[in-house]
């Protein structure tokens, strides 16, 4: 089955880190940009991050840039992102999108509360 | 950053009627876009990418136009599952950046 699920979200004080991962199935991981998208509660769509299929280019939206970092396994079919110094406007659903441009497969969400 | 509005906020339909929603973008960004559908409690799903191409398995009552800053998707006889909240997305540069949405009710 083709899909993405995502897992690691949680609550979080303000300042702390989490990691999230993305586990992918039934897609040549390999082949494509992923990237993460999050949406704050009733709120729209944001591109966060994205990862070219080798790793060797990263973009992030200035908002997270220098806190957060995008990573992949290719060999665990993998995405992950790494997110430090967070903040309450940090908490949102986080997807998991395959594309780096546009996405046609989205994971459920893994949520991420930023509170203390 | 580009930023895309949408246009309406919330449009009223009543099922079997033509639903047109608007999008701007701030600059061109040729045919770079694309309209995702969310319903409550779920991800959202790709309908339209390069300005006017349908996703696989999109049916022929939503279809896409426009170039440059103005975009339009239209749904040409609403069903009950199209009520939902519609997102355009330029993917014409970095940061990708999507409008705020349409949601589009029933009237």
């Amino acid at each position: 089955e083709v899909q993405l699920v995502e897992s690691g979200g949680g609550l979080v004080q303000p300042g702390g880190s989490l990691r999230l991962s993305c586990a992918a199935s039934g897609i040549t991981f390999s082949s494509y940009w992923m990237s993460w998208v999050r949406q704050a509660p009733g709120k729209g769509l944001e591109w966060v991050a994205n990862i070219k299929e080798d790793g060797s280019e990263k973009n992030y939206v200035d908002s997270v840039k220098g806190r957060f970092t995008i990573s992949r396994d290719n060999a665990k079919n993998s995405l992950y992102l790494q997110m430090n110094s967070l903040r309450g406007e940090d908490t949102a659903l986080y997807y998991c999108a395959r594309g780096g441009f546009y996405s046609g497969l989205w994971g459920r969400g893994t949520l991420v509360t930023v509170s203390s | 950053e580009i930023v895309m509005t949408q246009s309406p906020a919330t449009l009223s339909v009543s099922p079997g009627e033509r639903a047109t929603l608007s999008c701007r973008a701030s600059q061109s960004v040729g045919s770079n876009l694309a309209w995702y559908q969310q319903k409550p409690g779920q991800a959202p799903s790709l309908l339209i990418y390069a300005a006017s191409t349908r996703a696989t398995g999109i049916p022929a009552r939503f279809s896409g136009s426009g170039s440059g800053t103005e975009f339009t998707l239209t749904i040409s006889s609403l069903q009950s599952e199209d009520f939902a909240i519609y997102y355009c997305q330029h993917y014409y540069n970095w940061p990708r950046t999507f409008g705020q949405g349409t949601k589009v009710e029933i009237k």
